[in-house]
């Protein structure tokens, strides 16, 4: 019950394309749903987060989408570019756990120019 | 911006050598935690601490002791290194926003 599921493990995406990758949880006392980004040789960083009484955060190109009654959510980057080739992290964590994020396995994305 | 500093980006230790791993915040954060990372497996916790001198397992302690003496800095010891403990480590802190900052890690080979 504690795990986050994320997919895929990997993905290609062409230049200007859209990237989605998709993260699902059981735990319905989690309050907190961040996305790191890590570049290679570089620990992972904050990148976009999104607590459950909003359904969509959009921050230029990276939209983190919610559904809370399906306890799923995802992101998605918009016009992806080769720059954006990193492996992501979605995570989850409840209120009390004195922050502790559940992380999910990560996803390697190649952006092909 | 929140730093958290890993004092060594590569070291090279022999089986079963004790190694320190030393990380330092500069952002007066309660949380600290230590994580692996290992290709496929993503970030496995280690041990994590919410205040000086506490700790607390995480889901992968065996073979790992660390320490906190002060608020500031967060030690990982390897009692006795083993080759399958060569791995990427990373250090993280976090404060009340819940968000944790990264270190940049220490990729750590047991010959």
């Amino acid at each position: 019950q504690q795990q986050v599921k994320q997919s895929p493990q990997s993905l290609i995406v062409q230049k200007g394309g859209i990237s989605i990758i998709n993260c699902a949880y059981e735990n319905t006392a989690f309050d907190y749903f961040p996305w790191y980004q890590q570049f290679p040789g570089k620990g992972p960083a904050l990148l976009i987060a999104i607590r459950p009484d909003v359904s969509e955060k959009k921050e230029g190109r990276f939209t983190i989408s919610f559904n809370k009654s399906a306890k799923q959510f995802s992101l998605h980057i918009m016009d992806s570019q080769p720059g954006d080739s990193a492996t992501y992290f979605c995570a989850a964590s409840m209120r009390g756990s004195q922050g502790n994020l559940i992380f999910g396995k990560g996803t390697k994305l190649s952006v092909k120019p | 911006d929140v730093k958290v500093t890993q004092s060594s980006r590569y070291l090279v230790k022999r089986t079963g050598e004790k190694v320190f791993l030393e990380c330092v915040q500069d952002m007066d954060h309660e949380n600290m935690f230590w994580y692996r990372q290992d290709p496929g497996l993503g970030l496995r916790l280690i041990y994590f601490s919410y205040d000086v001198k506490m700790k607390e397992k995480g889901d992968i302690p065996e073979g790992y002791s660390v320490s906190r003496e002060k608020k500031e800095r967060f030690s990982l010891i390897l009692e006795s290194a083993s080759t399958n403990q060569t791995s990427m480590y990373l250090c993280a802190s976090s404060g009340q926003g819940r968000g944790y900052t990264f270190g940049s890690g220490t990729r750590l080979t047991v010959v």
